[in-house]
């Protein structure tokens, strides 16, 4: 059964860091393509990043919003997915979710259950 | 551009018909893909590529497109049914991605 397990959330205050994790199980992490996605309260889905497998490649990009703020990076050794989220900004608070992610079609397929990231003074 | 844009709520009768749309310029070249998202949970793949369900996705759900729009249908709505639904596929660069606005079904 894939499991995808999330933790590290919590509130920081604007211009922190904080970083969150993702322990995968039940798949062979290292042939995964994985993502993050984040849901702002009572808002929608919005794709934060990917990280590549490091047989594609294992190359990341990141949506606009986040870039050159947040970084995704990997440990096959832990199957483990890794979000360091710098400069934190309010609009940033929101669940974030890690998932699995397609390379061919650009779905994501396996969702963890999230964890909370609160950016308040 | 980069937006997929859905319908904000639609509701249908139980064990009707219902169609969402997803419209955007990135589906002239990818095929969108479906979530379901009920409250407090996490969003499950319903549909994805061209027409195709994940294991224990009922068959009431099915997918279709044309052109800049794709659609989500659930035939014979049920009451479980009840959720958000968004849709996604990649951005016109091909290496990021977008989600929907997302619609709120409601079954009646």
């Amino acid at each position: 059964e894939v499991q995808l397990v999330e933790s590290g959330g919590g509130l920081v205050k604007p211009g922190g860091s904080l970083r969150v994790s993702c322990a995968a199980s039940g798949f062979t992490f290292s042939n995964a393509w994985m993502s993050w996605v984040r849901q702002a309260p009572g808002k929608g889905l919005e794709w934060v990043g990917r990280i590549k497998s490091k047989t594609d490649g294992g190359t990341t990009d990141y949506a606009a919003p986040v870039k050159g703020r947040f970084t995704i990076s990997r440990d096959d050794s832990k199957n483990t997915l890794y979000l360091q989220m710098n400069s934190l900004k309010t609009e940033d608070t929101a669940v974030y979710y890690c998932t699995t992610t397609s390379s061919w079609y650009g779905y994501f397929d396996y969702w963890g259950q999230g964890t909370l990231v609160t950016v308040s003074s | 551009s980069s937006e997929l844009t859905q319908d904000p709520a639609v509701s249908v009768a139980l064990g009707q018909t219902v169609r969402i749309t997803c419209q955007g310029d990135s589906l002239r070249s990818y095929y969108a893909n479906w979530y379901q998202q009920k409250p407090g949970q996490a969003p499950v793949l319903v549909i994805y590529g061209k027409n195709n369900r994940p294991s224990g996705i009922p068959d009431r759900f099915s997918g279709s497109s044309s052109g800049n729009t794709a659609s989500l249908t659930i035939t014979g709505a049920q009451a479980e049914d009840e959720a958000d639904y968004y849709c996604n596929s990649r951005d016109s660069s091909g290496n990021h991605y977008v989600f929907g606005t997302g619609t709120k079904v409601t079954v009646l």
